[in-house]
C-alpha cells in the first residue's frame, strides 16, 4: 500500500497568513494527488485534484503543487472559513489512501 | 442539485449485518464509478470499496474483503454496501462518494453527509 504522510499534523495561523501543508507519498504517484477540506461533523470537500487543478467553485487562494512523491497545498491568505482539517489522498493505485490530516487552527 | 444521501446506519452487535444505501440525484448516476469511504471517530479517512458504472468491476480494502459487498442499481440511482460479520473496528461514519475519473485525474468530487455505524455489544 502507498503510505501518505502529511506535515504538520496541526498548525496555528492568523487570518491573512499564508500557509503551506506538505504531503509525501511512500512511492511515486505521478500527479494522482488530491486535497480535501473537512469541517467538524461535515463530509470532506474536494479542493484540488491532479495535484494542482482547482476544483470548480473553490476560491483561488487555494493552490496545489508537486509531482512524484512530494506535494504541497498552499492557502495564500487565510480566511475565517478556512480553519478546518485538510488531508491529501492518492488515487494512483488501490487501496486509495489518505494522509492522517492537518488541523488548521486560529492563532 | 448534485446530491448523495446515505441511510441505513445504526447500532449492531459484533458479528451482525447491516446494509447501507446511498441515493443519488442531480447527475447521471449510471455514468460514474462510486465508492464507500469511512472515518472512525477521531481518525482519518479510509477508502472501503468502489464499483464501476456498470457494476462490472469492484474493489475492496483488505480490511473488509470477504465481509462487505458493494452493489448498485442504476435504475434506482442507488448505491449499496452490505456489511456482514461486523467488528468493533468497523465503527465509523460511512460516506458514499462519486468518483470522477478522466485521463489524468481520479478524485472523489461529491460526498454524502455520512451515516454512522456503531458495532458494539
Amino acid at each position: 500500500d502507498i503510505q501518505m504522510t502529511q506535515s504538520p499534523s496541526s498548525l496555528s495561523a492568523s487570518v491573512g497568513d499564508r500557509v503551506t501543508i506538505t504531503c509525501r507519498a511512500s512511492q511515486s504517484i505521478s500527479s494522482y494527488l488530491n486535497w480535501y477540506q473537512q469541517k467538524p461533523g461535515k463530509a470532506p470537500k474536494l479542493l484540488i485534484y491532479a495535484a494542482s487543478s482547482l476544483q470548480s467553485g473553490v476560491p483561488s487562494r487555494f493552490s496545489g503543487s508537486g509531482s512524484g512523491t512530494d506535494f504541497t497545498l498552499t492557502i495564500s491568505s487565510l480566511q475565517p472559513e478556512d480553519f478546518a482539517a485538510y488531508c491529501c489522498q492518492q488515487s494512483y493505485s488501490t487501496p486509495y489512501t489518505f494522509g492522517q490530516g492537518t488541523k488548521l487552527e486560529i492563532k | 442539485q448534485v446530491q448523495l444521501v446515505e441511510s441505513g446506519g445504526g447500532l449492531v452487535k459484533p458479528g451482525g449485518s447491516l446494509r447501507l444505501s446511498c441515493a443519488a440525484s442531480g447527475f447521471t448516476f449510471s455514468d460514474y464509478y462510486m465508492s464507500w469511504i469511512r472515518q472512525a471517530p477521531g481518525k482519518g479517512l479510509e477508502w472501503v470499496s468502489y464499483i464501476s458504472s456498470s457494476s462490472s468491476y469492484t474493489n475492496y480494502a483488505d480490511s473488509v474483503k470477504g465481509r462487505f459487498t458493494i452493489s448498485r442499481d442504476n435504475a434506482k440511482k442507488s448505491l449499496y454496501l452490505q456489511m456482514n460479520s461486523l467488528r468493533a473496528e468497523d465503527t465509523a461514519v460511512y460516506y458514499c462518494a462519486r468518483r470522477r475519473v478522466d485521463t489524468a485525474s481520479d478524485a472523489f468530487d461529491i460526498w454524502g453527509q455520512g451515516t454512522m455505524v456503531t458495532v458494539s455489544s
